[in-house]
Formats: C-alpha cells, structure tokens, sequence
C-alpha cells in the first residue's frame, strides 16, 4: 500500500497566520491527491480534489500544491473556524490510505 | 441536499458480528460509488470498503478483506457493512462516504460523508 506521510502533527498557531502542511507519498502519486477537515463529532469535509482543485464552497484561503510525491494544504489566513485536523488522501490506488492527520491548536 | 445516516452501530464482543446502515437521501443513490471510512479512537481515519455504483464491483482493506463486506440496496437508498468476525481493533466511528463521481468513473475521493456510528468490541 501507498504510505502517506503529514507533517507535523499538530501545530499551533494564531488566528490571521498562514499555515502550511505537507504530505508526503512514499511513491509518486502524479496529483492524485486529497485533503480533508475534520472537526470531532461532525463529518469530515474535503477541501482539496486533485492536489490543487478547491472543492465548490470552500473558502479560497485553502489551497492545495504538489505533484509527484510531495504535496502541500496552505491556509493563507487563519479563522477560528479552520481549528481542526487535516488529512491528506491519495486516490491514486485502489486500496485508498491517508496521511496521519495535522491537528491545528490554537495558540 | 445530501444526507447520509449511518446507523447501527454498539457495544459488540470479539469474534460477533453486526450489520451497520446508511441511509442516504438527497441525490441519485444508485448513481454514485459509496465507501466506508473509520476511525479508531485516537487515531486518524482508515478507509475500509468500496462499493461501485451499480455493486458489481467492491474493494477492500486488508485489515478487514473476509470479515468486512460491503453492499447497497437500490430499493432502499441504503448502504450496508457487514462486520463478521469482529475484533477488538474494529473499535472505531464508521462513517459512509459518497464518491465524488457519478457513474462508471471513480474519483476515489469523498464530497459528502455521514457523522458516522460507533462500533465497540469488546468483552
């Protein structure tokens, strides 16, 4: 199976920051790659299809970039909304995995 | 608007079984591929099955291949997991999770997921 790797898995960070995570396949992928957020208690919800394709109704403060093997979720401007855990996702294979999660705290 | 319930779910010993559902409602049920998705407590989320549109073909995760079966019923808008064999580390939320193509192409990613249901194993 594909391996994903998130880093780091968990941050802190203040309302107005920019926040970067990245995910890492252990092999290329090409874009076939995914984000979601995740909230305790309520369903997960995607945010980015394809690596980089922001899914109908997200906010545009979440962007996704990468091919290959390494990917990256930016959030170009922190809300108190967005406190949550992200996953990263490959599709690229059948036998579907997801990275670890990043937990982003409050600072 | 799309709704998923997934229902089901409890408190189980090791080596049972149970039947987990999800009602879906607010799209074309038989147009889409369904998955289920879990979490264990603590830990990140874990795909677990996959089922295709019309329920010709189904995938699995290792972990749970001849214990776990996925299927769906058309008449019912309804997907289903059935959980044989069940072990303690089948401890977690399922949730069901609409593909986010329609038809015969699968995209292999989730547009719409249900809250989920717990399912505990243990003695």
């Amino acid at each position: 199976d594909i391996q994903m790797t998130q880093s780091p898995s968990s941050l802190s960070a203040s309302v107005g920051d920019r926040v970067t995570i990245t995910c890492r396949a252990s092999q290329s992928i090409s874009n076939y790659l995914n984000w979601y957020q995740h909230k305790p208690g309520k369903a997960p919800i995607l945010l980015i299809y394809a690596a980089s394709s922001l899914q109908s109704g997200v906010p545009s403060r979440f962007s996704g970039s990468g091919s290959g093997t390494d990917f990256t979720l930016t959030i170009s401007s922190l809300q108190p909304e967005d406190f949550a855990t992200y996953y990263c996702q490959q599709s690229y294979s059948t036998a579907l995995t997801f990275g670890g999660g990043t937990k982003v705290e409050i600072k | 608007q799309v709704q998923l319930v997934e229902s089901g779910g409890g408190v189980v010993q090791p080596g049972r079984s149970l039947r987990l559902s999800c009602a879906a409602s607010g799209f074309t049920f038989s147009s889409f591929a369904m998955h289920w998705v879990r979490q264990a407590p603590g830990k990140g989320l874990e795909w677990v099955a996959f089922i295709s549109f019309d329920g010709s073909n189904k995938y699995y995760a290792d972990s749970v291949k001849g214990r776990l079966t996925i299927s769906r019923d058309i008449s019912k808008n309804t997907l289903y997991l059935q959980m044989n064999s069940l072990r303690t580390e089948d401890t977690a939320v399922y949730f069901c999770a609409r593909d986010s193509w329609r038809g015969v192409i699968v995209s292999n990613f989730f547009d719409y997921w249900g809250q989920g249901t717990l399912v505990t194993v243990s003695s």
